[in-house]
């Protein structure tokens, strides 16, 4: 199975940048989703990686070092409405499941 | 259309009582998935339908009952729960079990047992 670790909670400023990090440890890594949870909503897809390297979409960007165990989620030009849960997926092929197991989730709070 | 569609939104039911969640999605997806989150907690695999047949039964205990009547409709049977059931019980689809593929997330059924 997976061991993955977010920071619990970050706070940061409106119109600043922030990055939330992921750490993973698998037996076959097959790819990294990041989410985004508001409270009491469901999850939504903001990006997915495979090969290492930086995606970028818009203010959202993550990056994943395989050889690292390592991912990041950079968000810029922080807006209120960006205050969420931001929860970490890995996908392991491991015993033949496809199916990614979701981290803890990192609980960013955005302030005026 | 892109969404995934669940009914009801918020369900209580004491612990003797049968109920069901329902799950719908028209985007032609293959894969469909049952998840329970407790508060400040992440998303818990319960089953996996892939081409509706269930593939994955994380070890939930019998009083969950899932179905997957056709391609576009995933079921959960409730019987006999327990207070700890309480929880936001969300359904997802993807359009397969393997890939790239993200998975989409309806609103969630936020279920309380009595």
């Amino acid at each position: 199975g997976q061991n993955i670790d977010q920071p619990t909670e970050m706070t940061a400023t409106e119109g600043a940048i922030v990055q939330i990090n992921c750490t993973y440890q698998t037996s076959g890594f097959n790819g990294l989703f990041w989410y985004q949870q508001h409270a009491g909503e469901a999850p939504t897809f903001l990006s997915y990686n495979v090969l290492d390297g930086l995606e970028e979409k818009g203010r959202f960007s993550s990056f994943l070092s395989r050889s690292k165990g390592y991912s990041y989620l950079l968000l810029k030009e922080l807006q209120m409405k960006d205050s969420a849960s931001y929860l970490c997926a890995v996908r392991d092929r491991a015993g033949g499941s496809y199916i990614p197991t979701f981290g803890r989730g990192t609980s960013l709070i955005v302030h005026p | 259309d892109t969404e995934v569609t669940q009914t009801p939104k918020h369900l209580v039911m004491g612990m003797t009582n049968k109920k069901s969640l329902k799950c719908e999605q028209h985007m032609g997806h293959r894969a469909m998935y049952w998840y329970k989150q407790k508060a400040k907690k992440p998303p818990e695999l319960m089953f996996v339908y892939s081409y509706e047949k269930l593939s994955i039964n994380e070890s939930v205990p019998s009083r969950f009952s899932p179905e997957c009547p056709n391609s576009s409709l995933l079921n959960l049977h409730l019987h006999a729960l327990q207070p700890e059931d309480s929880a936001l019980y969300l359904c997802a689809s993807s359009q397969g079990d393997t890939g790239g593929y993200e998975q989409y997330f309806g609103p969630g059924t936020r279920l309380t047992v009595t």
